[in-house]
């Protein structure tokens, strides 16, 4: 199975908005309403804070929102924070019954 | 609040088989926490999924890796497991568990993840 697509590195200043894409098929992200992210800080591990492309897990900042269109599912970061500068991974349900990453996006906070 | 503890060998030979151990604590293997799962991450690279187990048993497989792995359970001791076959270097990882919630699609808590070097 093919890692779903995402850009390298987004970078924005304190306040602003950003929003990373994550690209899959009809097979992962077009075909199921799963799509969730993680953020990863350095040297910890992952964090779900978003699920089900939209949804919030509890605790989770509503600075964080997600959306989708087609095949492609997007993560919205607004009123950037310092704290917010990680890497963020997508990962979908695929049609195989199986789980997909994306390649990672590393957030720089200017 | 659920947690996990990964535990096992931090170097493994290459050829040989890598077994992780996965520990669930506040909570069980059950039908309230069905789905739990196993991913890992190369050094400087990004996450791959490796495997997914359900409490009654059914297990879902990475293509790529479905030919070396087994993922397994032991709901007595609220615990599973991975084992990897025919380890080379490129198994150099840290690998996490997970909980998986109630329908397996997303990674919902996560262990600290522990690294296995693949080495002689």
């Amino acid at each position: 199975q093919s890692a779903l697509t995402q850009p390298a590195s987004v970078s924005g200043s304190p306040g602003q908005s950003i929003t990373i894409s994550c690209t899959g098929s009809s097979s992962d992200v077009g075909g199921y309403d799963y799509v969730s992210w993680n953020q990863q800080h350095p040297g910890k591990a992952p964090k779900l804070i978003i699920y089900d492309v939209y949804k919030r897990p509890s605790g989770v900042s509503d600075r964080f929102s997600g959306s989708k269109s087609g095949n492609t599912a997007s993560l919205t970061i607004s009123g950037l924070q310092t704290e917010d500068e990680a890497d963020y991974y997508c990962s979908s349900f695929t049609s195989s019954v199986t789980l997909v990453f994306g390649g990672g996006t590393k957030l720089t906070v200017l | 609040q659920l947690q996990l503890q990964e535990s096992g060998p931090g170097l493994v030979k290459p050829s040989e088989t890598l077994s992780l151990n996965c520990v669930v604590l506040g909570g069980s293997i059950s039908s309230a926490h069905p789905y739990w799962g196993w991913i890992r991450q190369p050094p400087g690279k990004g996450l791959e999924w490796i495997a997914t187990i359900s409490y009654r048993g059914n297990t879902y497989y990475n293509p790529s890796l479905k030919s070396r792995v087994t993922i397994s359970q032991d709901t007595s001791k609220s615990q599973f497991s991975l084992r990897l076959n025919s380890v080379t270097v490129a198994d150099t990882a840290v690998y996490y568990c997970a909980n998986l919630g109630v329908i397996g699609r997303d990674f919902q808590e996560w262990g600290q993840g522990t690294l296995v070097t693949v080495s002689s």
